[in-house]
């Protein structure tokens, strides 16, 4: 099927370890987006990619490992889960060539005990 | 550091009401200014869009208000329904570039019968 998809949408992590949210589109989009979305913040970009292996940092990077070795996907990693990072992860896909909409995924409902 | 002020957090609107969501600027290279409605447990989705150079644009019961020196715009849906019920978010961002982008906080609207 087309689209964005996130995997797993639910998923409950011990404080320390390491857990990968998986994001998978199947445009070839260029650019590629992660946000966490928590109530009065509204969503906040977390990284980014232009293309496959240019990544950069967003907003609030801190904590956070991102890769992009296939244009395809665009894995996100804690590499040390804190509590401060439940929340919804969501990722995001645009073309490239001035085309201004980004499509998101279900997201990732990420609980931190 | 809060760059796009919306409000408010939450809207009731009686069924073929108007419902009006507001937002304010700070940065004057904004030049794209995109609402998105979620609906729950979905991504957001893109609703309407607009650039600085036009005042207003409407799409069906959705009409975006642009005031440039005021840097503030407005979200108006027309003959709300139960359907329209979901969050919006109104965003801005410099050269249509998304990892440019912020996200304002956030209008949870419930359109009651």
């Amino acid at each position: 099927d087309a689209g964005i998809t996130q995997s797993p949408r639910y998923k409950i992590t011990e404080t320390g370890r390491q857990v990968t949210l998986m994001c998978h589109q199947t445009w070839s989009h260029s650019y590629m987006f992660w946000y966490r979305q928590d109530l009065g913040h509204g969503l906040r970009l977390i990284y980014y990619s232009a293309a496959a292996d240019i990544t950069d940092k967003g907003e609030v990077p801190d904590g956070y490992v991102v890769s992009r070795s296939k244009t395809e996907n665009f894995p996100l990693t804690l590499e040390s889960a804190t509590r401060s990072q439940t929340s919804v992860y969501f990722c995001a896909s645009r073309d490239g060539g001035g085309k201004t909409e980004a499509f998101f995924g279900q997201g990732t409902r990420l609980t931190v005990v | 550091q809060q760059q796009v002020k919306q409000s408010p957090q939450s809207l009731i609107v009686q069924k073929g009401g108007i419902s009006i969501i507001n937002c304010a600027y700070e940065n004057t290279a904004f030049d794209y200014f995109p609402w998105y409605q979620q609906f729950p447990g979905k991504g957001p989705a893109l609703l309407i869009a607009i650039r600085p150079d036009v005042s207003e644009k409407k799409e069906g019961r959705f009409t975006i208000s642009f005031n440039k020196s005021a840097k503030q715009f407005s979200l108006h849906i027309m003959d709300s329904q139960p359907g329209d019920s979901a969050t919006y978010f109104c965003a801005a961002s410099r050269d249509g570039g998304y990892q440019k982008v912020t996200f304002g906080t956030g209008t949870k609207l419930q359109v009651i019968p």
